[in-house]
């Protein structure tokens, strides 16, 4: 069945420094791919997205580009704030469906000033 | 415009006992979604309504799970009885009408601690 596989956290970084989290997928089809974020305390927000192969997502410095040929969308940031320590998700969306999002386990990223 | 509220934050409950969560989702959005997220997990759905109804409720446990969602408004999820297993933050999220599911708005989420 459909998948995605996230690298396991928690991710430490420096303030500044270059931020890559991998994410790699299992579908059939042509998925949609989404990274979400969950601030402390706060509710699960769409980070970006993209919805066909070569596309890249942007939002808050954060990019991912929708690779086909290897499976992946990797959320990068090229220098990253104490304010960005969140858990992140990655998830698909079926191509047949507007809503069904198949999730991965989340990634925690922790910035140290 | 207020986000999806959800109510209490915290419940703690010994095993075998009822409880109720409640959703209040953004002002106009017609499809209210209930999930369930383990630790260290992504969100799994439960149920979806499109305005009272549910529209798939195929994940839901129904021996011991229910959901209502009277008016097509707020939605109240139940487990009776609680079991160990139903540890986990249950999410409320909500979409406006015709949205696809990146336009769904989450909810801070129940964290559920069963003794």
């Amino acid at each position: 069945g459909d998948s995605v596989t996230q690298m396991e956290g928690p991710v430490t970084l420096s303030e500044e420094a270059f931020l890559t989290i991998n994410c790699t997928y299992t579908a059939t089809g042509y998925p949609s791919l989404f990274w979400y974020v969950q601030y402390p305390g706060e509710g699960l927000q769409l980070l970006l997205k993209a919805t066909k192969a070569d596309d890249k997502g942007s939002n808050k410095g954060f990019e991912a580009t929708y690779r086909k040929e290897t499976t992946s969308f990797h959320l990068e940031k090229g220098s990253v704030q104490v304010s960005d320590s969140a858990v992140y998700f990655c998830a698909l969306r079926k191509g047949d469906s507007n809503y069904q999002l198949i999730w991965g386990a989340g990634t925690k990223l922790i910035i140290k000033p | 415009e207020a986000g999806v509220v959800q109510s209490p934050r915290y419940k703690i409950i010994e095993k075998k006992q009822p409880v109720a969560f409640w959703c209040n989702p953004i002002s106009g959005h017609n499809t209210l979604y209930w999930y369930r997220q383990n630790l260290g997990q992504g969100p799994e759905l439960l149920i979806r309504y499109e305005n009272e109804e549910a529209v798939d409720d195929s994940q839901l446990p129904k021996d011991r799970f229910s959901a209502e969602r009277l008016k097509g408004v707020d939605s109240t999820l139940k487990i009776q009885p609680a079991e160990l297993g139903d540890s986990a933050v249950y999410l409320c999220a909500s979409s406006p009408p015709s949205g696809s599911t990146d336009t769904q708005y989450f909810g801070p989420g129940t964290r559920l601690t069963v003794l």
